[in-house]
């Protein structure tokens, strides 16, 4: 069974550009997850969807982060436009039921 | 304070050696916990979960005390392939979960 993936691995953009994440969950799993990475910080949530629904997005940073699921699949983050903060690495989790979450690769960005 | 506190580490022991990390929570209506394992530069993934009766897998034990708000993971007979870093998460059934900032092993030959 294929697991989470992500695309890209790696994005370089300069700063006011616009960017956008993908996750593919693990088939069948209604929960998807953001959580990102900031040098030298922990892991912080982002948001969460059930199916198409967004459940809890009280991590989202602020309004240039924009989460989407259409059709409850696969789910997008779009940075626009991106500042030098939002360097870091973006995780996407999914579960099947509410408690063990699989990670992703991740996508590893640098604003320049 | 953060929500997830961890020993900061690293830990730096021999192969063979035992080595235990301790995490902290400050929410008492987290309800299920965990322990992950990164990789440099790859994706958590899921080491155990933690029960309230304590439980074990192969050389790895874990443990709840929930009036105290402590986990912790108990490493024996430690291998060159533990050395990553260990992080404890908690989470309130269903909602996003809380991470701590991870403790680094490394084991050494």
């Amino acid at each position: 069974e294929a697991g989470v993936t992500q695309f890209p691995s790696h994005s370089v953009i300069e700063k006011g550009q616009t960017v956008t994440l993908r996750c593919d969950p693990i088939s069948g799993h209604d929960n998807l997850y953001w959580y990102r990475r900031v040098m030298g910080k922990e892991i912080k949530f982002l948001l969460h969807f059930v199916k198409e629904s967004k459940q809890d997005e009280s991590g989202m940073p602020n309004n240039r982060f924009l989460a989407e699921r259409t059709g409850g699949t696969y789910s997008t983050l779009k940075v626009q436009p991106a500042e030098l903060e939002d360097s870091g690495v973006y995780f996407c989790a999914s579960s099947q039921g509410l408690k063990t979450q699989y990670f992703g690769p991740g996508t590893r960005l640098l604003v320049l | 304070r953060k929500e997830v506190e961890q020993d900061p580490g690293p830990f730096n022991v021999p192969e063979g050696a035992t080595v235990a990390f301790n995490c902290t929570y400050s929410n008492s209506a987290s309800q299920s916990f965990f322990w992950y394992r990164q990789d440099c530069r790859k994706e958590p993934k899921l080491l155990m979960s933690v029960y309230s009766s304590g439980n074990e897998d192969g050389r790895f034990t874990a443990q709840l005390n929930r009036a105290s708000q402590y986990i912790s993971l108990l490493i024996r007979d430690s291998k060159l392939s533990d050395s990553a870093t260990y992080l404890c998460v908690v989470n309130n059934y269903g909602q996003n979960f809380v991470f701590g900032p991870g403790t680094r092993l490394s084991v050494l030959p």
